[in-house]
């Protein structure tokens, strides 16, 4: 089956810095990979996925690349901000199942 | 719009005890379902999905099962809880963002089985 890596485990950075979190990924079909923020006792909210067809996708201070050849995507923060604090996890799915890294614990310090 | 219920919001069980977990969509027809299962400060389990009534494929085998009895309605149940089944259970279902598929939670159960 589908195995996630993730790196680093924790991830800290100050204000207004950039962040970088990746993930590699074992399963050649996958062909889609979202990325969840989970604030502390809350649900993972997604916040950004890309799709095999693209390798790059941006939102505002958030962006996604993919490398389908090399198998890992990966997420870029730019200018944190506190509330960027939180856990990430990123995913891969080539069916109905998403699989899951087992995390990223950002802290964003002013 | 689609929103997506679980109940109830947090649960202190006793070791052996049955458990019954529930989770609802609304807006929405036969969409995928999920149970994960989050365990202090880790990462997120799949246990069970379901692309339609009666169909539920197990991920990892344990004392837990999964139903789904009607076309919007996820449960997941245990006739005796362990220890290790303590966690935060999250429900998800499949839905369409910007004209594709992609998946979302529920605000989830947290459970403490003493």
């Amino acid at each position: 089956g589908e195995n996630v890596e993730q790196h680093p485990s924790t991830l800290s950075v100050q204000e207004g810095d950039s962040a970088v979190i990746k993930c590699t990924y074992s399963d050649s079909a996958s062909n889609y990979f979202p990325w969840y923020k989970q604030e502390l006792g809350k649900r993972p909210q997604l916040i950004i996925d890309i799709r095999s067809n693209v390798g790059e996708k941006k939102d505002q201070r958030i962006a996604v690349t993919l490398n389908k050849t090399a198998k890992h995507f990966s997420l870029h923060i730019t200018e944190t901000q506190p509330e960027d604090s939180a856990v990430y996890f990123c995913a891969a799915s080539s069916g109905y199942a998403l699989n899951f890294g087992k995390g990223t614990s950002l802290l964003v310090t002013p | 719009s689609q929103t997506i219920h679980q109940w109830p919001a947090t649960l202190v069980q006793p070791v052996g005890s049955p458990l019954s977990l529930e989770c609802t969509v609304e807006g929405t027809s036969n969409p995928n379902l999920y149970w994960y299962r989050q365990a202090a400060g880790r990462g997120l389990q799949l246990l069970f999905y379901s692309v339609g009534i009666g169909q539920i494929s197990s991920e990892v085998p344990q004392n837990l099962s999964a139903s789904r009895p009607q076309d919007r309605q996820f449960i997941l149940s245990s006739k005796k809880l362990l220890l290790s089944d303590s966690g935060f259970y999250l429900c998800a279902w499949t839905g369409i963002a910007g004209g594709r598929e992609t998946q979302y939670f529920g605000p989830g159960t947290r459970l403490l089985v003493l």
